[in-house]
């Protein structure tokens, strides 16, 4: 298994653009979230889903759009980039059948906002 | 979810044991303690987790005190490979945990070789 797969690594933006993260899962997870972590600080999460078709938002949601049309799949759009969007940003999924909070994270996308 | 406090930063010496403290005064009687590190620029990794009793792992060990007010994350033999930030997160078990973790700022843990 891939685990979760992120794409892409890094990316520059100017502000006012628009762009989609993408995140994959190969785990059959129903449960996926996107966070995002500033530098020094720890993440915060920003939408997160239970389910095809199913988004809510989390801590930190404007700017960030979500949908999740299958399991496998939960891009993050951002609609009009702002320099306050720099960060690095982190998908993770984890199961429904699971009994505590393992949450496996993909490796990150470093996004910068000019 | 309970407030933790962790030491901002640690050092220990290679194949020594690293003993994390997190502090969780506020705890409630449903929520359990969570460890999750991150290395430098990699995604969190979960580690251990329990609620009273003592757990230890292939990773780490979790001590717990017994009004569960605090706790300690062991890695007996630290390699410079620990080297990370160590998050402690409380939070009530459900399934799967959707709706997200709350990171602070966790503790720089420095192996010193």
């Amino acid at each position: 298994n891939a685990g979760v797969t992120q794409t892409p690594k890094f990316q520059v933006l100017k502000t006012g653009q628009s762009m989609t993260l993408q995140c994959a899962q190969d785990m059959n997870h129903e449960y996926m979230s996107w966070y995002r972590q500033d530098p020094g600080m720890g993440l915060r999460l920003i939408h997160y889903s239970v389910g095809a078709g199913i988004t809510d938002q989390g801590e930190v949601p404007n700017g960030y759009n979500v949908s999740r049309s299958t399991t496998e799949d939960f891009p993050l759009r951002l609609l009009s980039a702002a320099p306050s969007q720099t960060s690095v940003y982190f998908c993770a999924s984890s199961s429904p059948a699971g009994t505590y909070y393992e949450q496996y994270f993909g490796p990150g996308t470093r996004l910068t906002v000019t | 979810d309970a407030k933790t406090t962790q030491p901002p930063s640690m050092d220990c010496a290679e194949g020594r044991a690293a003993n994390l403290p997190c502090n969780h005064s506020t705890i409630s009687g449903n929520e359990y303690v969570y460890w999750y590190r991150q290395i430098h620029s990699q995604g969190p990794q979960y580690i251990i987790h329990g609620l009273k009793n003592n757990e230890t792992n292939e990773m780490a060990s979790l001590i717990i005190t017994e009004d569960r007010k605090s706790s300690t994350l062991i890695l007996p033999h630290a390699t410079l490979r620990d080297t990370a930030v160590y998050y402690c997160i409380v939070r009530v078990r459900s399934g799967g945990g959707a709706d997200g973790l709350t990171f602070g700022k966790g503790t720089h843990l420095i192996i010193q070789p």
